[in-house]
């Protein structure tokens, strides 16, 4: 079973740009988590979708925003880019049947490294 | 914040078994220990994951105390692939967001 896959995996944008990755989740998965990791504050959760909805949100400002869509792909928007969004942007895909613990377990992408010169 | 505590760095000989622990002193009854790995620039691994008994599987093995505030996570024969960091990780049932702290940067040396 092919993983998640994010797209791209690399991309250079300038300040004041907007940005959008892109998420794949794992074949069945319904639930899509978007993490940010930087070198000073770690990995942080930015927001959770499932069924199209937004069920979580971390703590950032509303300039990162994302979607799901119907076959559980996901993006993730930046807008009005700053010099400290440059980060590595995880997404993980989980099963969510709610049957079994195991089925909660989040599976992670390779990321997109988002450099902001 | 992180509800773990885990040492910053360990080295482990290639071959020998890699004992990581962490402590969780205030883990409550439905929260449950996961365990991921992040080899550099990676996106981190998931290894395992338990709630009061030990687990063990292809990757790994979970040894949580009976008091459940600490657990140790093994790797029975380390090898150099093995060289990341370490994250254990306190989660609450359900799809819940993951809480990373600093995790354990562990060395496998040949």
């Amino acid at each position: 079973k092919a993983g998640v896959t994010q797209t791209p995996r690399y991309l250079i944008k300038t300040r004041g740009q907007q940005v959008t990755l892109s998420c794949s989740p794992i074949s069945g998965h319904r639930s899509v988590s978007w993490y940010q990791q930087t070198p000073g504050q770690g990995l942080q959760f930015l927001f959770e979708y499932f069924s199209e909805t937004q069920r979580n949100k971390g703590n950032f400002p509303g300039r990162f925003s994302g979607r799901q869509f119907s076959n559980s792909r996901s993006e993730m928007n930046v807008s009005t880019l700053e010099l400290g969004d440059s980060a590595l942007y995880l997404c993980a895909s989980s099963l969510v049947t709610g049957g079994s613990r195991a089925t909660d377990t989040q599976y992670f992408g390779p990321g997109t490294r988002l450099t902001v010169l | 914040d992180a509800k773990t505590t885990q040492p910053t760095s360990m080295d482990c000989a290639e071959g020998r078994a890699a004992n990581l622990p962490c402590n969780h002193s205030t883990i409550s009854g439905n929260e449950y220990v996961y365990w991921y790995r992040q080899i550099h620039s990676q996106g981190p691994q998931y290894i395992i994951h338990g709630l009061k008994n030990n687990e063990t599987n292809e990757m790994a093995s979970l040894i949580i105390t009976e008091d459940r505030k600490s657990s140790t996570l093994i790797l029975p024969h380390a090898t150099l692939r093995d060289t990341a960091v370490y994250y254990c990780i306190v989660r609450v049932e359900g799809n819940t967001p993951l809480v990373f702290g600093k995790g354990t940067r562990l060395s496998v040396i040949a």
